[in-house]
């Protein structure tokens, strides 16, 4: 099966601080996707990558920026982190190919509380 | 309006009952569907991709009429460990391989 790993499940961090959450995935996935998920609002798409060095804004990027320097790891960076950005952060990989019917499989998720 | 709705929810059943989800889609060129299961504080699982001609998989069937543009999941027999969120999914556009969610909807069974 493929495994997703995020390095942190729990984190806090102090308002102003340069946030890094790392995913890592073991099935050489081209796909690759940060979401945040709040309740009332689902999962929102932060940024995504469908290959190494490319990334491609999602629907909430402003905030947030990403690396893609390794096919498995994509790196998911808070700036300077804010109270609105306290969330549930996961990362997805995909498989590609002539299929479209793949789907995601997620990382555990890492639960960011900026106070 | 949302690019993806499903049903409110939530859905409280007894044990054996049958419950359906529905999920509707806004973008008429959307390509690929699916249904993700997510536990209580735990990361969404895929539970089924959704073909055009339907398809099922023990108890679970899944169906997409692209004509009204919805998705729906039917689960049969329901068990008390069917109880979780049901998220569906919709991929469309050049970057076909990104998914939007809709926001769930919560099934509860109960003995």
């Amino acid at each position: 099966d493929v495994k997703v790993t995020q390095s942190s499940r729990y984190l806090v961090k102090r308002t102003g601080e340069k946030v890094f959450l790392e995913c890592v995935q073991d099935m050489d996935h081209e796909n690759m996707f940060w979401y945040r998920q709040d309740p009332g609002l689902g999962l929102r798409l932060i940024y995504f990558s469908y290959d190494v060095k490319m990334k491609e804004k999602g629907d909430i990027p402003e905030g947030y920026s990403v690396s893609r320097e390794k096919k498995e790891r994509f790196s998911l960076i808070l700036e300077s982190a804010s109270t609105n950005q306290t969330s549930m952060y996961l990362c997805a990989s995909r498989n590609t190919g002539t299929i479209s019917n793949y789907g995601y499989t997620f990382g555990s998720g890492t639960r960011l509380t900026v106070v | 309006r949302k690019e993806v709705e499903q049903d409110p929810g939530p859905f409280n059943v007894p044990e054996g009952a049958t419950v359906a989800f529905n999920c509707t889609y806004s973008n008429s060129a959307s390509q690929s569907f699916f249904w993700y299961r997510q536990d209580c504080r735990k990361e969404p699982k895929l539970l089924m991709s959704v073909y055009s001609s339907g398809n099922e998989d023990g108890r679970f069937t899944a169906q997409l009429n692209r004509a009204s543009q919805y998705i729906s999941l039917l689960i049969r027999d329901s068990k008390l460990s069917d109880s979780a969120t049901y998220l569906c999914a919709v991929n469309w556009g050049t970057n076909a391989g990104k998914s939007t969610f809709g926001d769930g909807t919560t099934l509860t069974v109960k003995p």
